[in-house]
């Protein structure tokens, strides 16, 4: 089944302590993107890869890191995670292109005390 | 400058009726594409129909079409037949053509939460 996967699906954790949502997709797709979910703001990218070891800043990338090693994983990396990144966060992926839709992973629902 | 506007943060509908969701958008790029996403309360965002800028016919899906008016810069999402289970949050999004720097993302708007009242 063609699908995005992301681990964990849920996360409760406290300022400092780092971590990493992992995301996976089958579908051989070149481009991959971050987003976060906020009341409000609508989804916001972070980062994207257009492919493999090719990263950019989205328009909210401070605090958080990426690295694109494999064309399928594309793990977002919070060094010192802060209570203002507590958010839904959704990875997504397509073939590069304007008309392909982005496929979104399940999301990942981020807690910083 | 807000790329994609979406004016109606909420709406009530009787089942079985339709339903115009609305979305207008701005961009100086010739090609580019529209696209809307359904998000239940579970969470996930379930892609529903797309349309090209360069597409002279509106997309159609099932029950959902988009009506596609380029020269209004507008992308309405219509539902016909209105199910309970189509209440969720139904977002327009944005994939501009130009490959400058960042130019793939999607660019969303904030959302019409659609309530289906039985």
């Amino acid at each position: 089944e063609a699908q995005v996967t992301q681990n964990p699906r849920y996360l409760i954790t406290v300022t400092g302590k780092k971590l990493t949502v992992t995301c996976s997709q089958n579908m051989n797709h070149e481009y991959m993107s971050w987003y976060r979910q906020d009341p409000g703001l609508g989804l916001r990218q972070i980062y994207y890869s257009m492919n493999v070891e090719v990263t950019d800043k989205g328009d909210v990338p401070e605090g958080y890191k990426v690295s694109r090693k494999e064309k399928r994983n594309f793990p977002l990396i919070l060094e010192s995670p802060s209570p203002n990144q507590t958010s839904l966060y959704f990875c997504a992926s397509s073939f590069t292109g304007t008309y392909n839709e982005q496929f979104f992973g399940p999301g990942t629902r981020l807690t910083v005390l | 400058a807000q790329k994609i506007t979406q004016t109606q943060p909420g709406m009530f509908v009787q089942e079985k009726e339709a339903v115009t969701l609305d979305c207008t958008y701005d961009t100086s790029d010739q090609s580019y594409g529209l696209f809307w996403y359904k998000q239940p309360s579970s969470g996930e965002m379930i892609f529903l129909i797309y349309q090209g800028s360069y597409d002279e016919q509106n997309a159609t899906e099932g029950r959902y079409s988009l009506n596609f008016q380029k020269a209004r810069k507008s992308a309405n999402l219509v539902i016909s037949a209105s199910q309970l289970g189509d209440s969720a949050m139904y977002f327009c999004a944005m994939r501009e053509g130009t490959f400058k720097r960042g130019a793939q993302k999607l660019v969303f708007g904030q959302g019409t939460r659609l309530t289906i009242n039985p």
